[in-house]
């Protein structure tokens, strides 16, 4: 079974604007770590955040996590044309993953 | 940085044909090797996790011997799609951390560019 779920399936904005995507999950983690891909490509590794942490900044991206509520937030600040992607959150159990969030960030 | 090269890159066979795809860590030693399956505009599913030197995990459902791994070295793992059929038409991904056991789980994957297989 997927262990983290992201939503929204999809989410369209203009440039400028901020995309926040959350994901939940199941069961106790260690950590949760955050991909981005292309179409057509492999995924590329954003964030990791440990379950010990509430808060990560890299760039214009922030993640939260909330061990709580079994739920993670990926929130991308001042978008650009090129952030569009699909967008996937991973818990280190078992690197599965969810469906994805699928980015579009119009110009 | 760590990276992961995946070849080939695209492939174009006949139904029936045994398609090998290569996942190699270029610049670290990989003891376990993540090897997903995409459908478009899907997520990725994971099909089996591949260990060197032993044989690889598969996930339920994922046909062992359909899809051959092989992880005969510290730096390269095999994927054989054998007697591929157009359902088997897919993006295939692979992945894979430095060191081993627990602590791959606990650093971030490197991803190779993925394969497209097309069965015609």
């Amino acid at each position: 079974s997927q262990q983290g779920e992201e939503d929204p399936q999809a989410l369209s904005i203009q440039e400028g604007e901020n995309a926040t995507m959350n994901c939940s999950y199941k069961t106790s983690i260690n950590n949760l770590q955050w991909y981005r891909q292309n179409s057509g490509r492999g995924l590329v590794h954003l964030i990791l955040i440990r379950s010990n942490e509430r808060e990560k900044h890299s760039g214009r991206l922030r993640v939260t996590l909330d061990t709580s509520k079994k739920s993670s937030s990926l929130l991308i600040t001042a978008s650009r044309a090129a952030d569009t992607a699909s967008y996937f959150c991973a818990t280190a159990n078992d690197m599965r993953f969810g469906a994805g969030t699928r980015l579009t960030v119009k110009p | 940085g760590a990276v992961v090269s995946q070849h080939p890159s695209w492939v174009i066979c006949k139904s029936g044909t045994s398609v090998k795809i290569e996942c190699r860590s270029l610049d670290f030693q990989a003891t376990t090797m993540f090897w997903y399956r995409q459908f478009p505009k899907q997520s990725l599913m994971l099909m089996a996790t591949s260990n060197e030197g032993s044989k690889a995990t598969y996930e339920q459902g994922v046909e062992k011997d359909k899809f051959l791994i092989n992880h005969a070295s510290l730096t390269l793992s095999t994927l054989t799609v054998t007697s591929a059929h157009p359902e088997d038409s897919s993006f295939y991904i692979c992945s894979a951390a430095p060191g081993q056991g627990a602590r791959i789980y606990n650093q971030p994957q490197h991803f190779g560019d993925g394969t497209r297989l097309s069965i015609l």
